[in-house]
């Protein structure tokens, strides 16, 4: 079993419905990462959050820290938000990210 | 724009020769780290440097090293290189422990 898991690992919507990416660990971490990786790879960090919400434009980010569990959802998706989407949480005591397998989002117009 | 830069961006080698792979960070950022993401999964952790040392290590063999600089620039070293080694190569950089990390596009090596 991985110590970070997300679900699904592949997901397909149309433009404009709401997702929600989830995420389970099981590592004691200090705070989660929630990144985007678009084909040719390069990575950009949406979030980094140890309790509650953070939301940036369409997207929120929420943790749980007594259940290990994060989610990533996006409002009014759009087909540009399109991408690998992966949660990574660093070991409590380092910061060496354990990343999730990913999420693949496509978004159909 | 993070703020972290790799070069080469694409890097084609054949088996058996060594590689270094670059990293430029912010200023101030005195943590980077290596990840390994080989097709179709998630990177791999390699090494973490902090102010020129390093500072743990993923599962990976001794002919992965690398080097930390005063100016916050870094470099992964591959001597050897077996054809498993294909993959992309990401540099991540933080200003400390438990802070926001950058990361850099990658620079995806072949082997051949």
């Amino acid at each position: 079993k991985n110590e970070v898991e997300q679900s699904p690992q592949n997901l397909t919507a149309q433009e404009g419905e709401f997702i929600t990416i989830n995420c389970s660990y099981s590592v004691g971490i200090s705070a989660l990462h929630w990144l985007q990786q678009h084909p040719g790879g390069g990575i950009v960090s949406l979030f980094m959050l140890s309790s509650g919400k953070k939301k940036h434009g369409r997207l929120i980010a929420t943790i749980n820290i007594q259940e290990k569990h994060s989610s990533l959802h996006i409002t009014a998706s759009h087909p540009r938000d399109s991408a690998v989407y992966i949660c990574a949480a660093p070991s409590y005591n380092t910061d060496k990210l354990i990343f999730g397998t990913g999420t693949r989002l496509q978004v159909f117009p | 724009e993070t703020g972290v830069t790799q070069s080469p961006t694409h890097l084609i080698k054949t088996r058996g020769q060594q590689v270094t792979l670059r990293c430029s960070s912010q200023s101030g950022h005195n943590t980077v780290s290596w990840y390994q993401q080989a097709l179709g999964q998630g990177p791999q952790f390699i090494f973490q440097y902090y102010r020129e040392e390093e500072n743990g290590r993923g599962n990976f063999p001794p002919r992965f090293s690398g080097l930390q600089f005063p100016n916050y620039s870094s470099e992964l070293n591959v001597n050897a290189l077996e054809l498993d080694d294909s993959a992309l190569y990401l540099c991540a950089s933080s200003p400390g422990q438990r802070l926001r990390t950058f990361f850099g596009q990658g620079t995806r090596l072949t082997v051949v």
